[in-house]
C-alpha cells in the first residue's frame, strides 16, 4: 500500500529541546515538502527537497532544520531557536515538477506537536 | 510573490444544496496550476479537483467542479448536492508549473446542515 507516514501522531515536548518529526514515503517520489499549520493560517512551506541530497527553505525555515540521505525520507528538525513550535505539521511528496504535470501533492497524516 | 485568497472563513450549506467557495490568486506567470483541497476532521489532506492554467475548459469531479477565470485570477469550488460527508476545511493552493511546492489561502470552514 502506497503512502507517506509520519509519526508520531501526537509529540510533547519541553521547551528548548530539540525534537525530529518523521516522515517516510514509498510512492517513489523525487520531492518532498514540510508545511506548518496553524488556525486560521492555513499551510505555511517550511522546507521542501526536489532530490537526494538536496534542500531548500520555504517561506518559514527559521529555527527549523532537515536532511534528505534518503529518496523515501524526509525528517525534519524544529530546534530549541524556533520561538513558537506548537502546531500541526505535515509532510507531503510528489514528482519532481522538472517532470512536467500536474505533479499533485500527497500528504501524509499530520503530527501535532506541543511545546510547554 | 505569488498569494492566494479566501475571502469567505466559513460556509454553510443545507445538505443536497449548492455552495459555492471563492478563491482568488495573485501572480505574475502564465502557467501554473490550481488545486482544490479538502480537510476533514480526521486532518488529512484530500485533494479535490486539480485546473491546469493553460486549459479554458473547467475540471469537474463528480459532484464538485471549478469556476476558472484566468483573466480575475478567480478560481472558485462548486459542490452541488451536498453531503454531510462534505463538512470539512477548503484550501484553495496554487503552484508554478516550474515548481512543486504549493501556495495556500487560508481556508473555508464548511458545515453541512442535515
Amino acid at each position: 500500500d502506497g503512502g507517506i507516514t509520519q509519526s508520531p501522531k501526537y509529540l510533547f515536548r519541553k521547551e528548548g529541546q530539540n525534537v525530529t518529526l518523521s516522515c517516510e514515503q514509498n510512492l517513489n517520489h523525487d520531492a518532498m515538502y514540510w508545511y506548518r499549520q496553524d488556525p486560521g493560517q492555513g499551510l505555511r512551506l517550511i522546507y521542501y527537497s526536489q532530490i537526494v541530497n538536496d534542500f531548500q527553505k520555504g517561506d518559514i525555515a527559521e529555527g527549523y532544520s532537515v536532511s534528505r540521505e534518503k529518496k523515501e525520507s524526509f525528517p525534519l528538525t524544529v530546534t530549541s531557536a524556533q520561538k513558537n513550535p506548537t502546531a500541526f505539521y505535515l509532510c507531503a511528496s510528489s514528482e519532481s515538477p522538472r517532470t512536467g504535470g500536474t505533479n499533485e501533492q500527497y500528504f501524509g497524516p499530520g503530527t501535532r506537536l506541543t511545546v510547554t | 510573490a505569488q498569494t492566494v485568497t479566501q475571502s469567505q472563513p466559513e460556509m454553510s450549506v443545507q445538505e443536497a444544496e449548492t455552495v459555492t467557495l471563492s478563491c482568488t490568486y495573485d501572480t505574475s506567470e502564465s502557467d501554473y496550476y490550481l488545486f482544490w483541497y479538502k480537510q476533514p476532521p480526521s486532518r488529512q489532506m484530500i485533494l479535490v479537483i486539480r485546473q491546469e492554467a493553460y486549459k479554458q475548459q473547467n475540471a469537474t469531479e463528480n459532484r464538485f467542479s471549478v469556476n476558472f477565470q484566468k483573466a480575475a485570477k478567480s478560481f472558485s469550488l462548486k459542490i452541488s448536492d451536498s453531503q454531510l460527508g462534505d463538512a470539512a476545511m477548503y484550501f484553495c493552493a496554487y503552484r508554478r508549473r516550474s515548481q512543486g511546492n504549493l501556495i495556500f489561502g487560508k481556508g473555508t470552514k464548511l458545515s453541512v446542515k442535515p
